[in-house]
Order: structure tokens, then sequence, then C-alpha cells
């Protein structure tokens, strides 16, 4: 079966810090690529998305995140945080071999310490 | 604001109650999916609905049954839930199915006492 790895749990930052968060999931063809974030008591967001094209993309907030094809994953970044950035981090994958299903990684949570 | 409108916010049951979950959205989306989120877990897929036709069923318990009343709707009707099932239930839409980009509601969470 398909899957989506997040490497980190748990990022605690200060502020300004740079923040880059990892991707990677399991070989399986052509996909579509997401981030999405849930602020605390919010519903999911998206925050950026590749379909195709330039590999790398910018989303919402100052997010960015970029393609590597060959490496199967799609990091999230960030130059400088913020104290508002806290929250949880979800990347996902739609995998076209499974009907375009989405398929989440397990999250991971960034801590912006002011 | 997401415009993905859920109702109710908070629901409490007990499990022999029978209740629903509610769900709209008017941006002529044509897929609209039920995803139960337990705390600092990603969100799991239950149910698609397609063109108002039930197109994946996650081998969700039959205590969980959807139902898409029109295109603009989407219910999740509940019976004999047990406390395990209690969650953060979320619905979204996508203009198509297999579309990818998801727009989420606020979610409904549930206690099942």
């Amino acid at each position: 079966a398909q899957s989506v790895s997040q490497h980190n749990h748990h990022v605690i930052l200060s502020e300004a810090a740079s923040l880059e968060l990892g991707c990677n999931y399991s070989y399986g063809g052509t996909v579509n690529l997401f981030w999405y974030v849930q602020y605390p008591g919010q519903h999911l967001q998206l925050l950026l998305k590749y379909f195709s094209g330039d590999p790398l993309v910018k989303g919402i907030k100052g997010f960015e995140a970029e393609f590597i094809k060959s490496k199967f994953s799609f990091n999230l970044r960030k130059p400088s945080v913020q104290w508002s950035d806290t929250a949880e981090y979800f990347c996902a994958v739609s995998f076209y071999n499974q009907g375009g299903k989405l398929i989440f990684g397990q999250g991971t949570e960034l801590s912006v310490k002011p | 604001d997401t415009e993905v409108t859920q109702t109710p916010k908070h629901l409490v049951m007990g499990m022999t109650n029978k209740k629903s979950l509610k769900c709209e959205q008017h941006m002529g989306h044509r897929a609209m999916y039920w995803y139960k989120q337990k705390a600092k877990k990603p969100p799991e897929l239950m149910f698609v609905y397609s063109y108002e036709k039930l197109s994946i069923n996650e081998s969700v318990p039959s205590r969980f049954s959807p139902e898409c009343p029109n295109s603009s709707l989407l219910n999740l009707h509940l019976h004999a839930l047990q406390p395990e099932d209690s969650a953060l239930y979320l619905c979204a839409s996508s203009q198509a199915e297999g579309n990818g980009e998801l727009f989420f509601g606020e979610g409904s969470r549930l206690t099942v006492l």
C-alpha cells in the first residue's frame, strides 16, 4: 500500500528560526502533493499544493515546499517562523494509481516559542 | 472561515442513541468525504461520495451510515456507537473525486458515553 511519512513528530523552535519539515512518500507513479495545517481548535486548511510544473511551490503565510521527484520528497520550509505558526502540519499525497485517494502523513506538531 | 459547514459542532450521545451529523457545501463540488480524526492523529478516510453515489467505504462499521441527499449535502447517521468512536468527524469536499484538493469543515466533535 502507498504510504506517506513525516520525519518529525514534534518540533520546537524559537521565533525567527528557520523551519523545515520532512515528508516522503512511497513510490507510486504520478502524484499530487499537499501540505495542510491545523491551527489549535480550527479546521484543516490547505497551505500549498503541487500538481505539476515548477517543483518549488509557494503557499500562504510565507511557506514554500520543494518537490524532489528522485527522493520522493516534498519538504515544507519557512525562513522565519512566528508564534502564530504553532499548529499541526500534515503532508498529504494523492496517488493516481489509487484513484487519487488522499493519504495523510502522521503529522508534525510545531511549537513556536515567543 | 471554511465554506464547508458542519453541524452540530459538538455532540454527546449514549451508546443506544441515534443521531446524525450534517455537512453542507455550496462550492459546486461533486465529491464529498467523511473523515474521522483522533487527537494528534491524521484524518482517516471513512466514506467518499462522487456525484451523490457512494464511491468508497473504507470498511467502516455499519453503525455509521452515510447519506448524500443531494450534491450539496452529506449526512452521517450514527447508531449504537461505542466509546472508542469518540473523535472529531470531518466533512470535506472537492471538485471531483481524485482531485486531491480537499476543503474541510470545522468538524463535529463527538463524545460517546
